[in-house]
């Protein structure tokens, strides 16, 4: 069966500090691979989406960047963390080619102090 | 560009009232449609999900939606709420691979 594994589960991080979240799924070859942030009151966004090693496409610009160096391997990073930083992601799989549903880590809790 | 809007923010209910979540989403094209929810301290998963076909889909633990094109919406249903419903939900609107847009989520409380 497949497992989608995210970690760390929580996280504080200074202000000007990098960040490296991982995401890695078993059990499946080249999935779809999506990195959400969830707010409180404002569901969840798309952040970065892959369908397959190498290929991020970003749909909001923000100060995170993503890659997908193995075929189930998904880091979302930053250079320097802002306060706005804070939040929830969430890491997320699909089946390759089709519209079928994905498939949610535990997520990630990030505060940036 | 796509959206999905979700009316309610926030639903309070008694045990065995009928629920009704409103769901619409703006996009001219062909739509995948599912709702996921969110248990207190869970991680999300699938509630239910539309492609094609009768536009009358059941899900797990008695919920239903209807896909109405005409009026671009998915309303989630429940004819009868437990306490065990309390949870957050939300709808999702896919319209290639790889795209997706979530609403910005219902909570709803069941009391018991």
């Amino acid at each position: 069966s497949q497992t989608i594994h995210q970690w760390p589960a929580t996280l504080v991080q200074p202000v000007g500090s990098p960040l490296s979240l991982e995401c890695t799924v078993e059990g499946t070859s080249n999935p779809n691979l999506y990195w959400y942030r969830q707010a409180a009151g404002r569901g969840l966004q798309l952040l970065f989406y892959s369908v397959g090693i190498g290929q991020i496409s970003s749909e909001v610009p923000q100060n995170l960047s993503a890659s997908r160096p193995q075929d189930r391997q998904f880091i979302l990073s930053s250079k320097k963390l802002l306060l706005s930083d804070s939040g929830f992601y969430l890491c997320a799989w699909s089946v390759p080619g089709a519209n079928t549903e994905a498939f949610f880590g535990q997520g990630t809790r990030l505060t940036v102090v | 560009a796509q959206s999905v809007s979700q009316h309610n923010h926030h639903v309070i209910l008694s045990e065995a009232a009928s629920l009704e979540l409103g769901c619409n989403y703006s996009y001219g094209g062909t739509v995948n449609l599912f709702w996921y929810v969110q248990y207190p301290g869970q991680h999300l998963q699938l509630l239910l999900k539309y492609f094609s076909g009768d536009p009358l889909v059941k899900g797990i633990k008695g919920f239903e939606a209807e896909f109405i094109k005409s009026k671009f919406s998915f309303n989630l249903r429940k004819p009868s709420v437990q306490w065990s419903d309390t949870a957050e939900y939300f709808c999702a609107v896919y319209t290639n691979a790889g795209k997706s847009t979530f609403g910005d989520g219902t909570t709803l409380t069941v009391k018991p």
